[in-house]
């Protein structure tokens, strides 16, 4: 079964220090990964995907399949980066849907 | 342009009762998904259209859950005799023309509360 895991509910670093969030992924054949990010009162907005191997606000996730992992990393955090993060997997299907990890919490302390 | 739409933002029921959400996409957008968020848990997809056809429905819990798409534009997902265990956050994407390749945009989710 295709499954998301985030192992950390929440991730508490000062500002300036580096960030990594874990992905760990469940998915027989070729994935593609995301990163969403939710800030405080805004709606859910997709911050990368593996694919574009690009670089948004700072961040970067590499995609290790022998890991199964898709890890976000920063670093050097910002304040602003203080958001609710999921990472989403592609499910199999041509519809497209996503499966959801349950989210971390990025805290950036002053 | 504008983006996705949600109305209503929060929506307090008694239970038992039917409610509607609705949903509009960002217009051009063939495929329309609901998605369910417990508290403190990632959103869980609940079902897709690709214009007004309900190609997928597999993510719907029970018979309770319904939705539509009769123009292949605006969304309805209907709860009836609704429960305790429906309470969570009901968010709708949109993508332009759906499937592996296209990026989804959430709109910014229907609060529910069933009393």
């Amino acid at each position: 079964a295709q499954r998301v895991t985030q192992p950390e509910k929440l991730l508490s670093v000062f500002k300036g220090a580096p960030v990594e969030l874990k992905c760990n992924y469940s998915y027989s054949g070729s994935p593609e990964l995301f990163w969403y990010v939710q800030y405080s009162r805004q709606r859910l907005q997709l911050l990368l995907r593996h694919i574009s191997r690009e670089s948004i606000k700072g961040f970067t996730a590499d995609l290790n399949k022998g890991e199964t992992s898709f890890h976000l990393k920063k670093p050097f955090a910002q304040e602003e980066d203080s958001a609710m993060y999921y990472c989403a997997l592609r499910g199999p299907s041509n519809t497209g849907k996503l499966i959801f990890g349950q989210g971390t919490t990025l805290q950036v302390k002053p | 342009g504008a983006g996705v739409s949600q109305s209503p933002r929060y929506k307090v029921t008694k239970r038992g009762q039917d409610v509607a959400l609705r949903c509009d996409p960002i217009s051009g957008h063939v495929s329309l998904y609901w998605y369910r968020q417990a508290l403190g848990q990632g959103p869980e997809f609940l079902t897709y259209f690709n214009y007004e056809a309900q190609q997928d429905k597999s993510g719907l819990p029970n018979d309770r859950f319904s939705a539509e798409r009769p123009e292949g534009s605006i969304s309805t997902l209907t709860i009836q005799r609704t429960e305790q265990r429906d309470s969570a956050m009901y968010r709708c994407a949109s993508s332009l023309r759906g499937g592996k390749t296209d990026t989804q945009y959430f709109g910014p989710g229907t609060r529910l509360t069933v009393l």
